[in-house]
């Protein structure tokens, strides 16, 4: 079955570093791959996605990108800061399906001042 | 706009009893979803509405759960004879509901549940 597997399961870095989350998804027909960040408490909010036609996507120090070959996609902040300390998920989709997210198991990520 | 809204944030039940948890997905939205998050775990799809219509319950963990959607708008997850297994945090997503169904989802602040 579809299946999506997420590493690390926690990350702690100093402020000002980069942090990396990789993922990799079973079904080579995924082609839509969002990234959520979930704070304590609160409702997963999107931060970034792409979509299969694209190699990489950036968001000001968000970056995503994606190795279809491979079936790997990774999340990239650059210079964390205390406020990025959050859990994050990735997920996959794909069209021909309903639209469902299938989720990794997520990484928390802990930004040292 | 208003969000994806859900009711109630928290419900602490006793083991048996039957359950509703309530969603209100964005005016306009089509596209809802019921997923299940477990404490310190991922989320876990429960089922897809599109309209009133739920092509997709492959999700649903028993029989002891079911949800409807009225209106194309509210919709609600019905859990009967609750066990402790069923505490989780339940979250609701809708999406614009686009024909390549790659749409983003908006997420609901979700449901606590508690069966003691």
């Amino acid at each position: 079955g579809e299946n999506v597997e997420q590493h690390p399961s926690t990350l702690s870095v100093q402020e000002g570093d980069s942090a990396v989350i990789k993922c990799t998804y079973s079904d080579s027909a995924s082609n839509y791959f969002p990234w959520y960040k979930q704070e304590l408490g609160k409702r997963p909010q999107l931060i970034i996605d792409i979509r299969s036609n694209v190699g990489e996507k950036k968001d000001q120090r968000i970056a995503v990108t994606l190795n279809k070959t491979a079936k790997h996609f990774s999340l990239h902040i650059t210079e964390t800061q205390p406020e990025d300390s959050a859990v994050y998920f990735c997920a996959a989709s794909w069209s021909s399906n309903t639209g469902k997210l299938i989720f990794g198991q997520g990484t928390t990520l802990q930004v040292k001042p | 706009g208003a969000g994806v809204s859900q009711s109630p944030s928290n419900k602490v039940t006793e083991k048996g009893k039957d359950v509703e948890l309530r969603c209100d997905p964005i005016s306009g939205h089509t596209a809802l979803y019921w997923y299940r998050q477990s404490l310190g775990q991922g989320l876990e799809f429960l089922i897809y509405f599109q309209g009133n219509s739920a092509p997709d319950k492959s999700g649903l963990p028993s029989d002891r759960f079911s949800a409807e959607r009225t209106g194309g708008s509210v919709s609600t997850l019905t859990i009967q004879r609750t066990q402790q297994e069923d505490s989780a945090v339940y979250l609701c997503a809708s999406s614009r509901g686009l024909a390549e169904a790659t749409d983003t989802q908006y997420f609901g602040p979700g449901t606590r549940l508690t069966v003691l």
